[in-house]
């Protein structure tokens, strides 16, 4: 099964702070990653698919970069409700898997 | 709108069973494989199974492989989880999500609300 570790496991940030999660595959997965944010009490919900493509309807604030072991999940300006957990999976080969999450809290 | 919304969920002692369902309405649910995905109180996501579009391909992960099994109704636009011998490690909101293919790339989206599984004797 691919792995799927994420960095950092928390974070706090400040409101208009960019900030970057990082996420990295025990082997290469190309493009086949994909970001979900979470709030609580809330199903997932999708944010970038094939590691850089914006979801329809998600600001233009997130971006995701990467490929082969290494990603990275972009906010460039955080707002109110971007407070959340964070989770990269990898869609490459069945098992899919997810990152262990990233909780970005208010500072 | 595109929607999924599960029902089922409960207590039930370990060794149990228990039926999950998944209702899908505002697309053509014959065309998309369906997925169960869960998250333990407090913790991340886990994938836990797959079905085709027909039901012909599924898939399961080594935690629930032998125990859960995934079916689905097109005519009723439904999916489902029978899950036996429930273990208390099997405690966790399970959500049902479409995976959308697009060329060679997939992701799930949309998600379902999640029905809360409570394993405990």
């Amino acid at each position: 099964d691919i792995q799927m570790t994420q960095s950092p496991s928390s974070l706090s940030a400040s409101v208009g702070d960019r900030v970057t999660i990082t996420c990295r595959a025990s082997e290469s997965i190309s493009s086949y990653l994909n970001w979900y944010q979470q709030k609580p009490g809330k199903a997932p919900n999708l944010l970038i698919y094939a590691a850089s493509t914006l979801q329809s309807g998600v600001p233009s604030r997130f971006s995701g970069s990467g490929s082969g072991t290494d990603f990275t999940l972009t906010i460039s300006s955080l707002q109110p409700e971007d407070f959340a957990t964070y989770y990269c999976q990898q869609s490459y080969s069945t098992p899919y898997t997810f990152g262990q999450g990233t909780k970005l809290e208010i500072k | 709108q595109v929607q999924l919304v599960e029902s089922g969920g409960g207590l039930v002692k370990p060794g149990g069973s228990l039926r999950l369902s998944c209702a899908a309405s505002g697309f053509t649910f014959s065309d998309f494989y369906i997925n169960w995905i869960r998250q333990a109180p407090g913790k991340g996501l886990e994938w836990v199974s797959y079905i085709s579009g027909s039901g012909s391909t599924i898939y399961y992960a080594d935690s629930v492989k032998g125990r859960f099994t995934i079916s689905r109704d097109n005519a009723k636009n439904s999916l489902y989880l029978e899950m036996n011998s429930l273990r208390a490690e099997d405690t966790a909101v399970y959500y049902c999500a479409r995976l959308v293919v697009r060329g060679l790339y997939n992701w799930f989206d949309p998600w379902g609300q999640g029905t809360l599984v409570t394993v405990s004797s």
